[in-house]
């Protein structure tokens, strides 16, 4: 069974930094690429950030680039988001989701973890 | 970039048909592939609908995609609606500047 399950969310203040982890199983993780997608608090879903299986390629939002990073441990089977100089805006869940490929779809989810950015 | 719209909201009785559209405001709704999210409350999204009109599997046949490039849009279709069908529901694609794109959602009220 495949199951992505996310960690490292909490409350943090403006400016701040936080470092969002999303561990894989059931599945070969080297294969498939891996996604962030954010949900604020009652509104929609937004792509954050992709990475190919082999972090050869990586795609950012234009609201995160420059301040996030995600980055991949294949032989850890994880997923890792690195969020610097956080803005009151990047309140949200943040999921991590698989796809086969860039253009894919989002074929299995996390359950989230929730990033609360306040003073 | 483009943006997707969709409605809402919109609300159909049990048993009956509704229609989700999505419309691309720049550029061809037949450049990428349109996917299709449906969200529960308290729940992850799942997909309903890849590559415009694919279903993957367990999903049932009352779901399907579609796309129009007359009216540069994608629609979702849900026949013999069912009261576990009331959701969010999003549409999805990808720009050509390597950008994921979602519509800001519809929430469909099974009534």
């Amino acid at each position: 069974e495949v199951q992505l399950v996310e960690s490292g969310g909490g409350l943090v203040q403006p400016g701040g930094s936080l470092r969002l982890s999303c561990a894989a199983s059931g599945f070969t993780f080297s294969s498939y690429s891996m996604n962030w997608v954010r949900q604020a608090p009652g509104k929609g879903l937004e792509w954050v950030s992709y990475i190919s299986s082999s972090s050869s390629t990586i795609y950012y939002a234009d609201s995160v680039k420059g301040r996030f990073t995600i980055s991949r441990d294949n032989a850890k089977n994880s997923l890792y988001l690195q969020m610097n100089s956080l803005r009151d805006e990047d309140t949200a869940v943040y999921y991590c989701a698989r796809s086969q490929q860039w253009l894919a779809d989002f074929d299995y989810w996390g359950q989230g973890t929730l990033v609360t950015v306040s003073s | 970039n483009f943006m997707l719209t969709q409605p809402h909201s919109v609300s159909e009785s049990p048993g009956k048909t509704v229609t989700i559209s999505c419309t691309r405001s720049s550029g061809s709704i037949a450049s990428n592939y349109v996917q299709w999210y449906q969200q529960r409350p308290g729940s992850s999204p799942t997909t309903v609908i890849y590559e415009d009109n694919q279903r993957p599997s367990g999903v049932p046949d009352r779901f399907s995609g579609s796309i129009d490039s007359s009216s540069n849009s994608a629609s979702l279709t849900i026949s013999g609606l069912k009261t576990e069908d009331e959701a969010d529901y999003y549409c999805q694609s990808y720009d050509s500047s390597n950008r994921g794109v979602f519509g800001g959602g519809t929430k469909l009220t099974v009534l």
